[in-house]
């Protein structure tokens, strides 16, 4: 069964990095998934489609401050010098028989 | 300007129905599939429906299916969602997205803002 596994909860400080994981189910360790961020109150928003070699292609207008990588059934979404407006609620999003999100992380920025 | 707005959320009792619809602009909405995803109060995304780009294929979570009928008018640049027999636990804010492709699996690159449907008495 495809199943994405999230952290319910993740903080860092102003102007640090923090990396946010997605861990795939066995036996999809080689699906792509997406990253979404909710703001609060806010629908959520496409952030990037990542592979599972790490290549990743980012939606319109998202900042540099965003990337992606792979590692095996990890996806990871790694913001660098976050800032307030980061705070957020961080999706991902896969696709197989039928499309699956993971719980949510919800990021706090100290 | 490239979006997607939904309407047609309310209150409505228990047993009704209601048609939610999205409306697609900036874009060639044939070209693409189209999700329905809900979020109820305090909880994370659950996907309901998709239709392909063309209508000729539409899926459904197990939770919706029998219930809730989701079209299609290319000509007009509109999603519908049709939701009979509203439950309780249907209660959540409706958001369409936009998959990447023409089929109905694909990374969700575009949301609307959402519209709010309660199911109370």
């Amino acid at each position: 069964q495809l199943v994405l596994t999230q952290s319910p909860s993740a903080s860092a400080s102003l102007g640090a990095s923090v990396k946010l994981t997605c861990t795939l189910s066995s036996g999809h360790s080689n699906y792509a998934i997406a990253w979404h961020q909710q703001q609060p109150e806010k629908g959520p928003r496409y952030l990037m489609k990542l592979s599972s070699d790490g290549s990743h292609s980012k939606g319109d207008g998202i900042p540099d401050r965003f990337s992606g990588s792979s590692s095996g059934a990890e996806r990871y979404l790694t913001i660098s010098s976050l800032q307030s407006e980061d705070e957020a609620d961080y999706y991902c999003q896969t696709w197989g028989t039928g499309i699956v999100f993971g719980g949510g992380t919800k990021l706090t920025v100290l | 300007q490239v979006q997607l707005v939904e309407s047609g959320g309310g209150v409505v009792q228990p047993g009704r129905s209601l048609r939610l619809s999205c409306a697609a602009s900036g874009f060639t909405f044939s070209r693409h599939g189209i999700h329905w995803v809900r979020q109820a109060p305090g909880k994370g995304l659950e996907w309901m429906a998709v239709i392909w780009s063309d209508g000729s294929n539409r899926q459904y979570a197990d939770s919706v299916k029998g219930r809730f009928t989701i079209s299609r008018d290319n000509s007009k640049n509109t999603l519908s969602l049709q939701m009979n027999s509203l439950r309780a636990e249907d209660t959540a804010v409706y958001y369409c997205a936009r998959n990447e492709d023409s089929s109905g699996t694909g990374a969700f690159d575009m949301w609307g803002q959402g519209t709010m449907v309660t199911v109370s008495s």
